[in-house]
């Protein structure tokens, strides 16, 4: 089974740009990495979707390498509001069955 | 709000006992997943069904079920629980068939604590 890694916790201050990096072997051709940021007794809510090179929206950028076995979530200029847990989601080809993988979530803590 | 809803909001039940959750996704929705978070195991697919068919199946015990209904909305039922089945239990809906494309909607998830 494929293991999609990501560090625990990061620190940053307001005003920051924070890039959080997933690792995801063995990610199916076909599948997508897809962000999601969740806040405490609240659902996960989705961020931003890539499949390869670059892509970003009004939050945020998410690069992926040419061989896709890692992604970097971009968050530009964060706020404190932006303090949640961060999840990567990806598809694990070692499942013909097309199992999704959530990554362990990095928590997030932006200070004044 | 995302606009899909789920029910109970809590439920406390005890070991052996078996127990229905139930989704309504978003309207327009034909894909419903369901997933488990718990603090060891972080979050864990386990079943996704797409316009009343079994999609993908994920890390789902046997003692678990899921069906999607004709007006969509979705069940998971629990059965045989145990302790280690306290978790909280959320179901997410799309457009699309698969996961390549669209963004899930998270519903605010069900708290099931088993005693």
């Amino acid at each position: 089974l494929a293991k999609t890694t990501q560090p625990i916790s990061m620190d940053s201050y307001e005003g920051q740009e924070v890039n959080i990096t997933c690792s995801h072997n063995n990610i199916a051709t076909n599948d997508y990495i897809t962000w999601y940021q969740q806040f405490p007794s609240q659902g996960p809510r989705f961020i931003i979707q890539g499949y390869k090179t670059k892509v970003t929206n009004e939050v945020a950028s998410l690069f992926i390498p040419a061989d896709r076995k890692s992604s970097t979530l971009s968050l530009p200029r964060v706020s404190l509001s932006d303090t949640a847990v961060y999840y990567c989601l990806v598809g694990d080809n070692n499942n013909a069955g097309n199992m999704l993988t959530f990554g362990g979530g990095t928590r997030l803590m932006v200070k004044p | 709000d995302s606009g899909v809803t789920q029910t109970p909001k809590h439920l406390i039940t005890a070991t052996g006992q078996r127990v229905t959750l139930r989704c309504s996704p978003r309207s327009g929705d034909l894909s419903v997943y369901w997933y488990q978070q718990s603090l060891d195991q972080g979050l864990q697919f386990l079943i996704q069904y797409y316009n009343g068919e079994e999609r993908a199946k994920g890390n789902i015990l046997e003692r678990f079920s899921a069906q999607q209904f004709p007006d969509l909305h979705s069940e998971l039922n629990l059965s045989s629980l145990e302790l280690g089945d306290s978790a909280l239990y959320f179901c997410a809906s799309s457009v699309a068939a698969t996961r390549e494309t669209g963004e899930q909607y998270f519903g605010p998830g069900t708290r099931l604590t088993v005693t």
